[in-house]
């Protein structure tokens, strides 16, 4: 169990649609990282978060946002869902000046 | 997105053997971090490497940050059944993002 924590950790829903993955981070980390695992592929990086405000950003198409609240729990929104956004949405957490991060669960999203 | 190349795809291995898989770039890295993911599952850091020639070692696995900085090593030893999964690297190039780079992923196949 790396203590970060992804919910839910299925979602099935239709094109148009929008939904909403949450994620804690480990006890004390103030980083978080949203990374996107389409099948039998790599995990693609698409934004990173340190204490509330934007640090990175990936390969995040507009119709996604994700924001880091005081709590330091994440949340990514996905919108105008479409077919292609099926895929295994990966929360990451790390602290401090550690550069490794840990992996949560994931939520594996389908889109009909 | 942009990825690493890693090598081999993929490798079937007789339970008991040695297995050796490497991550390279044409670009210069910091920090290298080792990843096993089993599906549908996230991915588990092994080993983190933090200098270029470093050889880092975590019970059967041994992972290396090459001297030129543009790749790393991932060997195995003495494989065992629950060694199968897939095995990710990831390089981080600016410090500052904490933006990773994963690699395409080595999947194991462990015969028993």
């Amino acid at each position: 169990d790396s203590g970060v924590t992804q919910t839910p950790k299925h979602l099935i829903t239709a094109t148009g649609q929008r939904v909403t993955l949450r994620c804690s981070p480990r006890s004390g980390d103030l980083s978080v990282y949203w990374y996107q695992q389409s099948l039998d592929q790599g995990l693609q990086f698409l934004i990173q978060y340190y204490n509330g405000e934007e640090r990175a950003k990936g390969n995040i198409l507009e119709r996604f946002s994700a924001q880091q609240f005081p709590d330091l729990h994440s949340e990514l929104n996905l919108s105008s869902l479409e077919l292609g956004d099926s895929a295994l949405y990966f929360c990451a957490s790390s602290g401090g000046g550690i550069h490794e991060q840990f992996f949560g669960p994931g939520t594996r999203l389908t889109v009909l | 997105g942009q990825q690493l190349n890693q090598s081999p795809q993929s490798m079937f291995i007789q339970e008991g053997e040695d297995v050796s898989m490497n991550c390279t770039s044409s670009s210069i890295f910091n920090t290298w971090l080792w990843y096993k993911q089993d599906p549908g599952e996230g991915p588990v850091l092994l080993i983190a490497l933090y200098k270029a020639g470093e050889l880092t070692s975590n019970g059967r696995l041994t992972a290396q940050f090459g001297i030129t900085r543009k790749d790393s090593f991932l060997n195995i030893s003495a494989s065992i059944p629950s060694d199968v999964g897939i095995y990710f690297c990831a390089g981080l190039k600016d410090a500052g993002t904490y933006k990773y780079i994963f690699g395409t992923g080595t999947r194991l196949k462990v015969l028993a």
